[in-house]
């Protein structure tokens, strides 16, 4: 059964760097046509998609985020991460890691149970 | 930009039906946006529902499906219960990597 745990700390200040990573387990981090991706949801707000990766490193991010964020993929240890600077109070939300299932199925299948980040000095 | 828009909110009398719906605020939704659906109640990570317009996620009763409508995706859920009462986002593949979700639609099912 595939699981994903988010893991990092849970409180940024402004200005700085929130970094978060993804563990997989029960399943590989290398299978055919699955990405990885972060998508987060603000307090009382909707999903939204933060971006994806492949095994290979190819990454695809969300045009209003992109200036600020970094996904890797270390597929030696089953994680990929997410790093997104300049963080501001409008970044505090529960941050989502999932599988993206691509080619013709383009869905988020498999969820982590999410983390909650708070922004503060 | 372009929105994917849902109905902010929806009520169903349990055991009834009711037909969320997925659009673009340019453009109609089809196919090969491959929409999906997905549930989420209060402090739980949403739950994958509906992919590819119309398959359900394993575990999914078959009182939920997914098609398209006019220009929209929709979800249909037929036999409305209690516990359907959750929010429900669809999501929709741009091309290029891009994934876009809706706002969200409340149900309501009273």
């Amino acid at each position: 059964q595939l699981q994903l745990q988010e893991s990092g700390p849970g409180l940024v200040k402004p200005s700085e760097t929130l970094s978060l990573t993804c563990t997989v387990s029960g399943g590989s981090i290398t299978s055919s046509n699955i990405y990885w991706a972060w998508i987060r949801q603000a307090p009382g707000k909707g999903l939204e998609w933060i971006g994806s990766i492949y095994y290979d490193g190819s990454a695809y991010y969300n045009p209003s985020l992109k200036s600020r964020v970094t996904i890797s993929v270390d597929t030696s240890k089953g994680q990929f991460s997410l790093k997104l600077s300049s963080v501001t109070a409008a970044d505090a939300a529960v941050y989502y890691c999932a599988r993206h299932s691509g080619g013709t199925y383009q869905v988020f299948d498999c969820w982590g149970q999410g983390t909650l980040i708070t922004v503060s000095s | 930009q372009t929105v994917v828009t849902q109905e902010p909110s929806f009520s169903v009398s349990p055991g009834g039906t009711v037909t969320l719906t997925c659009g673009l605020s340019s453009g109609s939704v089809s196919t090969s946006y491959y929409p999906s659906w997905y549930q989420q109640t209060p402090s739980q990570a949403p739950r994958t529902l509906i992919y590819s317009t119309n398959t359900r996620s394993s575990g999914v009763p078959d009182r939920f499906s997914g098609s398209i409508l006019g220009n929209k995706a929709a979800l249909t859920i037929t036999g409305a219960q209690a516990d359907d009462e959750s929010d429900y986002y669809c999501m929709l593949y741009m091309g290029s990597g891009i994934s876009v979700f809706g706002g969200g639609t409340k149900l309501t099912v009273l």
